[in-house]
C-alpha cells in the first residue's frame, strides 16, 4: 500500500536561513509526488509536483524539490525562508487507480525572527 | 476568477444529529473529491466525482457518510446520526478532470460534534 513519511512534526529555522523538509514515500512504482503548503485559514495550495523527467523540480514562492528514487524521498527546499513561509507542509503521492491523494502527516514550519 | 468554496466554515452540532456539508468548485471542473483531515494529520480521501457519479467511495468510513453531485457540480457530503470522532476539517477540492494535474482545494468546513 501506498504511503508518505514526514519524519519531522515541527521545524524551526531562522529568517534568512535555508531550509529542507523531509518525505519519504513508500510505492510499487514511478510516482506522482507533491507540496502543499496549508496556512492557517486557508486552502491547501500546491507548491509544486513531479510526474516524471528531470528530478529536481521548480515550484511557486521559491521553493524546489528534489525526486531521489534509490532513497525514496522527495525532499522539499528553499535557499532562504521568509517569515510568511510560516506554514504547515504536506507531503502526499497520487494513487493512480482513482487520482486521490495519500498525504503524510505534515510539518508545521516555525520561523525565528 | 472563484476558487472552491466550502459552506459553512463552521458547524457545530450535537451527536446524534445529522449536518450537510457544501462543496462549490471550480466552474468546469469535472473531478471532484472529498477528504477529512484530523488534527494533527494529513488530509484522508473520502470519496471522488467524475461528473455526477461517485467514481470511488471506498474511503467513507461506514454508510453513516454519503456524498452526492446530482448535476455535475456542487456536491453535498451527509453524515446521519453524527459521533464525536466525526469532529475534523473536511476539505473538498476539484480538478479539471480526474487527473493528476492540480487539485485546487477549498478552505474546509470544519465539524465539531459535541
Amino acid at each position: 500500500a501506498q504511503s508518505v513519511t514526514q519524519p519531522d512534526i515541527h521545524i524551526t529555522v531562522s529568517e534568512g536561513a535555508s531550509l529542507e523538509l523531509r518525505c519519504n514515500y513508500s510505492y510499487g512504482a514511478t510516482p506522482y509526488l507533491f507540496w502543499y503548503v496549508q496556512s492557517p485559514g486557508q486552502g491547501l495550495q500546491l507548491l509544486l509536483k513531479y510526474f516524471s523527467g528531470d528530478t529536481l523540480v521548480q515550484g511557486i514562492k521559491g521553493f524546489e524539490a528534489e525526486f531521489k528514487r534509490s532513497q525514496s524521498s522527495f525532499n522539499l527546499r528553499k535557499p532562504s525562508v521568509h517569515w510568511s513561509d510560516a506554514a504547515e507542509y504536506f507531503c502526499a503521492v497520487g494513487a493512480d487507480s482513482n487520482y486521490q491523494l495519500i498525504w503524510g502527516a505534515g510539518t508545521k514550519l516555525i520561523i525565528k525572527p | 476568477g472563484a476558487g472552491v468554496s466550502q459552506t459553512p466554515s463552521n458547524k457545530v452540532t450535537e451527536k446524534g444529529k445529522y449536518v450537510e456539508l457544501r462543496c462549490d468548485p471550480i466552474s468546469g471542473h469535472t473531478a471532484l473529491y472529498w477528504y477529512r483531515q484530523s488534527l494533527g494529520q494529513g488530509p484522508e480521501f473520502l470519496i471522488y466525482f467524475q461528473g455526477t457519479g461517485a467514481a470511488d467511495d471506498s474511503g467513507l468510513p461506514n454508510d453513516r457518510f454519503f456524498a452526492v453531485r446530482p448535476e455535475g457540480s456542487v456536491s453535498t457530503l451527509k453524515i446521519q446520526r453524527t459521533e464525536r470522532g466525526d469532529s475534523a476539517v473536511y476539505l473538498c477540492a476539484s480538478s479539471l478532470n480526474p487527473s493528476f494535474q492540480e487539485q485546487f482545494f477549498g478552505p474546509g468546513t470544519r465539524l465539531t460534534v459535541l
